[in-house]
């Protein structure tokens, strides 16, 4: 157990729907990193979070959107789904210190399936 | 050019055998960080090891072991006396450096295969 949690586990929505992504990182760790992994595209990093801002975007959608809470929780929304938005979505968080030993520990993933 | 090459796409090994997966990487920054992930079929990613590129020493973590090759830019993974549940795909990542942030990339994975 990474110490991430992730929820909800599985999701199965329609075309054009949204669906929130919940996220709460390890205690004490301040970043978090939402990637998306699909059979076509592999790994992908979308965006990361450190207290609260945004610190980096990767390959994200405008449909999607993401925040980082007081709390440090993190939750991605991703909107007006197609087909190929089905894919495993994870949540990592690291401490967020500029340490070179800093290391990125994943959740269980939500498995998003759009119908 | 891919930041990270994952050249196996799937191995087979016995059990009890030793087996290296292969990882190089593409940076010109001085300071990276290099890990290896396992995803099981259940579908988590767990972390496994970590070598950063000033160690001069190869990371080791029980039956994981890196073998850090700097000038060959390569990080491969050696899993020593394979068990069954080594069986799941092995992600290699490298951490640089941008902006103040962290970016990592990772490689497309190599599925392991252990045979009783």
């Amino acid at each position: 157990d990474s110490g991430v949690t992730q929820t909800p586990k599985h999701l199965i929505t329609a075309t054009g729907q949204r669906v929130t992504l919940r996220c709460s990182p390890r205690s004490g760790d301040l970043s978090v990193y939402w990637y998306q992994q699909s059979l076509d595209q592999g790994l992908q990093f979308l965006i990361q979070y450190y207290n609260g801002e945004e610190r980096a975007k990767g390959n994200i959608l405008e449909r999607f959107s993401a925040q980082q809470f007081p709390d440090l929780h993190s939750e991605l929304n991703l909107s007006s789904l197609e087909l190929g938005d089905s894919a495993l979505y994870f949540c990592a968080s690291s401490a967020g210190l500029a340490a070179s030993t800093d290391t990125q520990y994943f959740g269980p993933g939500t498995r998003l399936t759009v119908l | 050019a891919q930041k990270i090459t994952q050249t196996q796409p799937g191995m087979f090994v016995q059990e009890k055998e030793a087996v290296t997966l292969d990882c190089t990487y593409d940076t010109s920054d001085q300071s990276y960080g290099l890990f290896w992930y396992k995803q099981p079929s259940s579908g988590e990613m767990i972390f496994l090891i970590y070598q950063g590129s000033y160690d001069e020493q190869n990371a080791t973590e029980g039956r994981y072991s890196l073998n850090f090759q700097k000038a060959r830019k390569s990080a491969n993974l050696v899993i020593s006396a394979s068990q069954l549940g080594d069986s799941a795909m092995y992600f290699c990542a490298m951490r640089e450096w941008a902006g103040g942030y962290q970016k990592v990339t990772f490689g497309t994975g190599t599925k392991l295969q252990v045979i009783p």
